[in-house]
Formats: structure tokens, sequence, C-alpha cells
């Protein structure tokens, strides 16, 4: 049982738009930055999104995240079979201190 | 560019101890903090661990009776070492970097390693 809440799964046909959502609470994403990650099939997680809404050099701006209080959420525009993958969010959680970092469960991206 | 390559035993005996090493390449070791993350087979991310260049560590609570992240500033490597593996700390284990830390909390890990299978089993 992951400690932020992702769907499963979420789908949608080449060129549309699609947004993953993160529910946590307010000892993580309450309260820190939120991060994104993809996952190609048999590859290591790559990070898409930091600092809630930051995107790494190289990350195109087809992708984009968002917070608003305990929910996170990351959006994917113009969709290509490419982004097919497993999308993670992940923060810190300050319930303990030291904090420890948290992830969701995942949500695989089918493009239709 | 920065690179993270893990490398150790593929295959534990139950009981035993899980040793991994990241090498760190393309930057110094003796910055950012640096992490430990692994994932089961079919399952997601759990984070394990992270220690910073002078030592100082922070374990995920499920796992700190179990785990020993160490640094090696020499040869540019950090190591895991997880006790008393079972069944279920078969997993691939990824080394990553996390972009900073503050007193409170950490921001994302960026880049990971390619990863790394341990399996457990007798």
């Amino acid at each position: 049982q992951s400690v932020l809440t992702q769907p499963p799964s979420v789908s949608a046909a080449p060129g549309q738009k699609v947004t993953i959502s993160c529910s946590g609470s307010f000892s993580n994403i309450g309260n820190n930055y939120v991060s994104w990650y993809q996952q190609l099939p048999g590859t290591a997680p790559k990070l898409l999104i930091y600092d809630n809404n930051k995107r790494p050099s190289g990350i195109p701006d087809r992708f984009s995240g968002s917070k608003s209080g305990t929910s996170a959420t990351l959006g994917i525009t113009g969709l290509q079979t490419g982004d097919e993958a497993d999308y993670y969010c992940g923060t810190w959680d300050s319930s303990l201190t030291p904090g420890g970092g948290v992830f969701g469960g995942g949500t695989k991206l089918t493009v239709l | 560019q920065v690179q993270l390559q893990e490398s150790g035993p593929g295959l534990v005996k139950p009981s035993e101890t899980l040793s991994l090493t990241c090498t760190v390449s393309g930057a110094s070791i003796s910055t950012y903090y640096w992490s430990w993350i692994r994932q089961p087979p079919g399952k997601g991310l759990e984070w394990i661990g992270y220690i910073y260049y002078s030592g100082s560590t922070n374990y995920n609570p499920s796992l700190k009776s179990r785990v020993t992240i160490s640094v090696d500033t020499s040869k540019n490597q950090f190591s895991l070492k997880l006790s008393s593996v079972t069944a279920a700390d078969t997993a691939v284990y990824y080394c990553a970097r996390l972009r900073y830390c503050t007193s409170t909390s950490c921001s994302a890990f960026d880049p990971w390693g390619l990863g790394t299978l341990v399996t457990v089993s007798s």
C-alpha cells in the first residue's frame, strides 16, 4: 500500500491530453515539493518534473506539473506512442523526523 | 553528465546480507545527497535511504533495523547493505542522486542508475 494514491491506469488517443493525479496528505504533498518520474518498459525511472512544476533540461514542455493542497497532477499534451510508460509521483513525508521519501503506486499510461 | 552504476551479486541466500555498490562518474560524490531505491518485480518504488558525503544518513523506518548505507569518497562510491534478507527483498535496486536536501526534506531523484536485479533464493 503506497503512501501516495495514483490511478492504476489511464488511456488516451495519440495527440490528445491526459492528466494523472497523485493524492497525499498534509505531511507529504501538503508540505513538500512533488516530483514525477517516467518509467519506460524495462528501464530505470527518469525525472520528468521536480519541485511541483519544474522541468529538467531536455524534458519537452508537453509535460507539466501542478500542485494544490494535498494533491498533485501530471499533465501530458500531444500524446505520442512513445509516452506509453508507468508514471510515478514522489515527495517527502515529514511525519517522522527526519522525513523520508515516498512514492505513489504508479499509473500505467496507454496511448490507444 | 552524471552517471551512476550499480554493482553486486544478483543472487543472495535468505537470512544473508545483500551488498551493493553504486559508482558515480561525471560528478564528485562530495556534493549532493545519494540514495537507494528499490522496485519489486511488477510493483512500485520504495525509498530505502540516503547518505551525504559526510556520512550522515537517513533510512526508511520500515527498513531501518536492517539497512546500512556508507560512502567511500576516495572511490566516488556509496554502498548499501541489507541484512537478514527474505524473498520479500527480491527487487531491482536503483541508486540515484538527490537534487538537494534541506533540514526537513529533499527534492527529486535525478539521475538514476540502470538498476540491478537482486533475487533472494536458496
